[in-house]
């Protein structure tokens, strides 16, 4: 099983600063198939990212996801207020597909 | 428009037995492979398995293999996941999902909340 360790847990930023959040894996992501998603309180997680770099439809450019192999990194560019959310790195090229823990990301 | 719609909160106590359902529309249901994935409370996410209703073809995680049943019915375009001897542990809320083109998991629905309480 391919464990994502996901860091910091959690991420303390004002609103207009940049978000860099981290996704290592434990061995090679294969076809470097990694998600992001974002969850809000008493929401279903939404897809931002896929394929470790392609935007979900409707996700804003100021979403970017990079990396490949072991280390991924999603980036926000300017963090709005709608941002503040827990993120989850997920990889479905190893079987079975895991998720990592999170990271919390809150206002400063 | 791709809509999942789950069934409502359930409230059950141990040992009871339980299905709740994932009814999809906007796309063909039985090509496209459904997910389903626990969040225990104040907890991440943890995949379960994955159907796909054509063939009802199933694949589970080692870590809930033996303890839950994923099924779809294409007539009613629904997967649903049971239960036979329900724990206080499975307590959590459960989300389906479709898999995507390339595997993604691109539409999710609400949720739903099970709580098992004696």
């Amino acid at each position: 099983e391919i464990v994502l360790t996901q860091s910091p847990g959690t991420l303390s930023l004002s609103p207009g600063e940049r978000a860099t959040l981290s996704c290592r894996a434990s061995q090679t992501v294969p076809s470097n198939y990694l998600a992001w998603f974002q969850q809000k309180p008493g929401q279903a997680p939404k897809l931002l990212i896929y394929g470790a770099s392609t935007r979900a439809t409707g996700i804003p450019d100021r979403f970017s996801g990079s990396g490949s192999g072991t280390d991924f990194t999603l980036t926000i560019s300017r963090m709005e207020p709608e941002d503040f959310a827990v993120y989850y790195c997920h990889q479905w090229g190893g079987s079975p597909r895991t998720f990592g823990q999170g990271t919390k990301v809150e206002i400063k | 428009e791709v809509q999942l719609v789950q069934s409502g909160t359930e409230v059950k106590k141990p040992g009871e037995s339980l299905k709740i359902s994932c009814k999809s529309s906007g796309y063909n249901f039985a090509t496209y492979w459904i997910g389903w994935v626990r969040q225990m409370p104040g907890k991440g996410l943890e995949w379960m398995g994955i159907i796909y209703p054509g063939d009802s073809d199933t694949r589970y995680s080692p870590s809930f293999q033996g303890q839950v049943i994923i099924s779809a019915d294409k007539s009613v375009n629904t997967a649903f996941l049971q239960w036979s001897s329900l724990k206080a542990s499975d307590t959590a809320m459960y989300y389906c999902m479709r898999r995507g083109t390339v595997g993604e998991l691109d539409y999710w629905g609400q949720g739903t909340l099970v709580t098992v309480s004696s």
